[in-house]
């Protein structure tokens, strides 16, 4: 099983700064099958970016993915008030398909 | 629109059973997989599982392989997700999710998700 770990576990930062989340495998991950999501309180998860730095329909272009082999990242530009949220990174290269633990970014 | 209706809320007692369901609508149910994601309360994601519609092949996370069962009913379009005997550390949120297949099992991600059904278990 390849466990995602993520880092920071929460992230205070103030609207309009740069938001910088890492998600780390323990083995190498095809970039085409890594995936981040964002959940607000109370919503289901949404995703906001596939095959590691695509886009999903409708996503603001503030967000971006990059990384390749065992290292990830989702970068935020400039954080608005509703980017403040739980950040999920998920890996569908092998079964079974693992989510890291999640970043909470928060107002600072 | 792709919309994932899931049934509703639950309260049930331990050992007693269990079936919810996820029935998809706005596009054609078998191109896509059907996946369960578990959310205990104040918890993380956990992948559950995934079914494909198209030959209704399954596949378990070993963490819960043999604790639950995934279905589904092509005629209706709807997926579902059961529990024999309920445990109390089954209170949790249950999401079902549209997976986007690809070749040898792997996939692209999630790109629908239902609304989440509560699952409380207690005596």
């Amino acid at each position: 099983e390849i466990v995602l770990t993520q880092s920071p576990g929460t992230l205070s930062l103030s609207p309009g700064e740069r938001a910088t989340l890492s998600c780390r495998a323990s083995q190498s991950v095809s970039s085409s099958y890594l995936a981040w999501y964002q959940q607000k309180p109370g919503q289901a998860p949404r995703v906001l970016i596939y095959g590691a730095s695509s886009r999903a329909t409708g996503i603001p272009d503030r967000f971006s993915g990059s990384g390749s082999g065992a290292d990830f990242t989702l970068t935020i530009s400039r954080l608005e008030p509703e980017d403040f949220a739980v950040y999920y990174c998920q890996q569908c290269d092998n079964s079974p398909y693992t989510f890291g633990q999640g970043t909470k970014l928060e107002i600072k | 629109e792709v919309q994932l209706v899931q049934s509703g809320a639950e309260v049930k007692k331990p050992g007693e059973s269990l079936r919810i369901s996820c029935k998809g609508s706005g596009y054609s149910f078998t191109n896509y997989w059907i996946t369960w994601v578990r959310q205990m309360p104040g918890k993380g994601l956990e992948w559950m599982g995934r079914i494909d519609p198209s030959d209704s092949y399954i596949n378990y996370s070993p963490s819960f392989q043999g604790h639950v069962t995934i279905s589904l009913d092509k005629s209706i379009s709807t997926a579902y997700l059961q529990w024999s005997s309920l445990k109390a550390s089954d209170n949790a949120m249950y999401y079902c999710a549209r997976q986007i297949p690809g070749s040898k099992g792997h996939s692209k991600g999630v790109d629908s998700w239902g609304q989440g059904t509560l699952v409380t278990v207690s005596s």
